[in-house]
């Protein structure tokens, strides 16, 4: 799997948008890139994920670069309950295993 | 979405004893699946990958006999801690997927067992 690399931690003022990156310069054309977040002591939690296009759900869009070399996770407007750990994981679709980095911490804050 | 549950939440056992974690798939058919260890403040450690019907795949560091892990069908996976230790208390995570109805590699995260030994 590719390895990500996730500046450790952020603050975002609450009702601003959160933009968190993330780096893959080592991605294959068959990886996906996967976000997850968790809050302290619980399980991971789905956010988004895609392979070259831009994508958008009900949590978050996920703008990944043409090269795909990078990507930023966008929450549009960020609550208090979007504190938590964000992960950006590259997926062999093949192996199937995802490898967590250590994340980004991020912080709203009123 | 789908959802993954754990059993049990947290436990407390005595040095030396054997502790057995259940993960289970309640709405979907889950051919594979993850177990996960997390120390305080580090991030998720994948520990081995379960196919249904299948020995799991344990990652390099781990020992299997230490670490049992079945999946016996397509809904419960399970994680036996053998003689545990002190250093074995951890957050432990399952994750399940199904490549065949979600989107590929789609993983769907329990909420954790957390593991104290005495």
């Amino acid at each position: 799997d590719a390895k990500t690399t996730q500046p450790p931690s952020m603050d975002c003022a609450e009702g601003r948008a959160a933009n968190l990156p993330c780096n893959h310069s080592t991605i294959s054309g068959n990886e996906y890139v996967y976000w997850y977040r968790q809050i302290h002591s619980q399980g991971p939690q789905y956010i988004i994920h895609g392979l070259k296009n831009n994508e958008t759900n009900e949590m978050a869009s996920l703008i990944i670069t043409e090269d795909r070399k990078s990507s930023t996770l966008i929450l549009p407007h960020a609550t208090l309950r979007d504190t938590a750990v964000y992960y950006c994981i590259v997926t062999n679709t093949n192996a199937g295993k995802s490898t967590f980095g250590d994340g980004t911490t991020l912080t709203v804050k009123p | 979405g789908a959802v993954v549950s754990q059993h049990p939440s947290w436990v407390i056992c005595k040095s030396g004893t054997s502790v057995k974690i259940e993960c289970r798939s309640l709405d979907f058919q889950a051919t594979t699946m993850f177990w996960y260890r997390q120390f305080p403040k580090q991030s998720l450690m994948l520990m081995a990958t379960s196919n249904e019907g299948s020995k799991a795949t344990y990652e390099q560091g781990v020992e299997k006999d230490k670490f049992l892990i079945n999946h016996a069908s397509l809904t419960l996976s399970t994680l036996t801690v053998t003689s545990a230790h002190p250093e074995d208390s951890s957050f432990y995570i399952c994750s399940a997927s199904d490549s065949g109805f979600f989107s590929y590699n789609e993983q769907f995260f329990g909420p954790g067992t957390r593991l104290t030994v005495l």
